[in-house]
């Protein structure tokens, strides 16, 4: 592995539509972080796994948003009735045991 | 609730021209303070972590500073393909829930002319 790998890199899709992002951390990263940004903005925390386990939601994940980590290795975010709010940049992050948080390159979501 | 500013929101340095950028930060129970670059459309590349006052780490022409309400990004005779939105970030620890998450400023963005 050479880094955080995300896909697609690039998603336009209807208002209403379901979108699903996938992630894969780095190997043997326990740990997986979904991050949302949009222009002009810092990255905002979404949701945090270790290994399969959910461990911490944000209150900015409404309903409509799942995260899954089935195996605990790749992982899934998915946007169900996409509004044109959900707009934004979708950043996946691992961290290894020495606390260097990697971040992939995103996922650019354009709800129209 | 953990909180960071970054200022300035934009600078813009000519060639050679060394400046700082800033990071105030209030947090419960500092766990690190992470320093990042971001370029357009890519995700946040990381640079530094600090720890606790008074650390300082250096890396090519970047130098980051910590205190117990800031840090600075110190850039020495900055080139043009250092060009980009610097970001900052907290790891809090109160009450040891925060799972490593990290609260973010809204970056500086910084351009360099040649």
């Amino acid at each position: 592995d050479t880094g955080v790998s995300q896909d697609p890199r690039h998603k336009i899709t209807k208002r209403g539509q379901n979108v699903t992002f996938r992630c894969d951390p780095i190997s043997e990263h326990n740990r997986l972080y979904w991050y949302r940004q949009t222009l002009g903005q810092g990255p905002e925390f979404l949701t945090y796994f270790q290994n399969e386990a959910q461990l911490e939601k944000s209150r900015l994940l409404s309903d409509r948003f799942s995260a899954e980590r089935p195996k605990g290795s790749f992982s899934t975010l998915e946007i169900q009735r996409t509004e044109q709010g959900d707009s934004a940049m979708y950043l996946c992050a691992s961290i290894g045991g020495e606390g260097d948080r990697i971040f992939g390159s995103g996922t650019r979501l354009t709800v129209v | 609730e953990d909180q960071v500013t970054q200022s300035p929101e934009a600078l813009r340095l000519q060639e050679g021209e060394s400046s700082s950028l800033n990071c105030s930060y209030t947090v419960s129970g500092l766990r690190g303070l992470f320093w990042y670059r971001q370029d357009p459309g890519k995700g946040p590349e990381f640079l530094f972590t600090l720890y606790s006052a008074g650390e300082e780490k250096e890396k090519e022409r970047l130098k980051a500073t910590l205190t117990k309400k800031e840090s600075f990004l110190h850039i020495t005779a900055p080139k043009p393909e250092d060009s980009a939105t610097y970001l900052c970030a907290v790891q809090g620890g109160a009450g040891g829930t925060s799972y490593g998450k990290l609260t973010f400023g809204q970056g500086t963005i910084l351009t360099v002319h040649p």
